[in-house]
Order: structure tokens, then C-alpha cells, then sequence
């Protein structure tokens, strides 16, 4: 059930762009896209919720691709700040809720 | 945004005692809290569900004994790990699922526990 992230790593220097790509053997319903940086709590960045939605702040944007069961986070022109690590979650339903389940992370290395 | 805490931030014990961190959220009412735990390096591991005024569902692996969460009221969930053992150790996030944002979840700052 947990999504799959590519690449796993990518190291970019600083105004480079990047695309991490998030699928799902499962259809989705809804993608949820959060930036986690070392010793920290994931910080939320952004939730797709239909098929063929794209959104974005500043320079970084996500598509959701319902058919395709994937969705693709897009970070342009790379600042230093961008570096973490970038986790997509899928919601699967269970207990009661809407629950997350994780992809592995794809590590983000921006250098100057 | 949404505020969530968490107590304490970290916390280093003996092996065999037992550890409570608290989650709160501070500036909406949660009914559903989920509690994660991550070792270096990888992913996010959803330990268990914690629903308002009712028991926790755990995920397949996660001995409920063991781990026992309280959601007593609509902006706490603890989680306490019982007789902790060094490989206990870890950081666990707790997130609180805001209803009235679809299904936006917000993380606390996360709890490091070192158990020696």
C-alpha cells in the first residue's frame, strides 16, 4: 500500500530544477505532499485532491495524475532553503479515519 | 495554520521505565490523531490512530500493550511506551487531522526518545 517515490536522492546545485515522482499501485484519491528537514516534524506543503489538479506556491507546484495513479512535485529555479527530504502520502481509509500512508522519501541536496 | 505541539521534545531514560508524550493541538479540536515513529533515514511509519473518546487502532505489528494511547479529549493524545527498551528508540510525530480542512493533517514538532 505505500506509494513508491523516484528518484530516492537527487543533489542539485542552488537555481536548478528538480521533479519527484510519486506513484500508487492503488487508485488514488487524493495526494498530500510534505518537506521533512533533518530532526524535524514534516512541514505540509500541498494536497491534490482530483484528478488533473495542479497547485503551487512560489516555485514549487505538484500535478496529480488520477488515471496514471501519480502525481509529480515540480521545484523550479532550487533555493538552498528547498533542501529536506519530500515524503508524498496516500490516504487509504482504516480506524475510523482517513489515514496517511507514506511514500520512502526522496532526499533533496541543494548546493550552492 | 494549525498548531500542534508536542511534550516533551525529547527525552532520554533506562531501559524498563515507561515514557509519556503528550500532543496537543493548540488552536483547533482534533477527533483523529495519528501517532508516527521514524528511524534515520526513513520514512514516516503510522504506529496507530487515535480517535476522541474512543480506543486506538493500531497497524499490523504494533503491540497495543506496549504502546498505549489516550485521546481524552478533543486537543490531547498521549502515547505512552511501556517498559521502553533500547530499541524503542526513535522519533515519534504525532500529526492532528483537522476536519474542517479536508483531511489536512499538521504534525507536531516530534519527540526523541533515547532509551539507554
Amino acid at each position: 500500500q505505500q506509494p513508491v517515490q523516484s528518484p530516492q536522492a537527487v543533489i542539485l546545485r542552488e537555481g536548478e530544477d528538480a521533479v519527484i515522482n510519486c506513484s500508487s499501485s492503488k487508485a488514488l484519491y487524493s495526494v498530500h505532499w510534505y518537506r521533512q528537514k533533518h530532526g524535524e516534524a514534516p512541514v505540509f506543503l500541498m494536497i491534490l485532491l482530483k484528478g488533473g489538479e495542479q497547485k503551487g506556491h512560489e516555485k514549487i507546484s505538484a500535478s496529480f495524475n488520477e488515471k496514471k495513479q501519480q502525481s509529480s512535485l515540480y521545484l523550479t529555479a532550487s533555493q538552498l532553503s528547498y533542501s529536506g527530504t519530500y515524503f508524498c502520502g496516500t490516504e487509504i481509509w482504516g480506524g475510523g479515519a482517513q489515514k496517511l500512508v507514506f511514500g520512502q522519501g526522496t532526499r533533496l541536496t541543494i548546493n550552492p | 495554520g494549525a498548531v500542534v505541539s508536542q511534550h516533551p521534545s525529547w527525552v532520554i531514560c533506562k531501559s524498563g521505565t515507561s515514557v509519556k508524550i503528550e500532543c496537543r493541538s493548540l488552536d483547533f479540536q482534533a477527533t483523529t490523531m495519528f501517532w508516527y515513529r521514524q528511524f534515520p533515514k526513513q520514512s514516516l511509519m503510522l504506529m496507530a490512530t487515535s480517535n476522541e473518546g474512543s480506543k486506538a487502532t493500531y497497524e499490523q505489528g504494533v503491540e497495543k500493550d506496549k504502546f498505549l494511547i489516550n485521546h481524552a479529549s478533543l486537543t490531547l493524545s498521549t502515547l505512552t511506551v511501556t517498559s521502553a527498551h533500547p530499541e524503542d528508540s526513535s522519533f515519534y510525530i504525532c500529526s492532528a487531522l483537522d476536519s474542517l480542512r479536508y483531511n489536512e493533517q499538521f504534525f507536531g514538532p516530534g519527540t526523541r526518545l533515547t532509551v539507554l
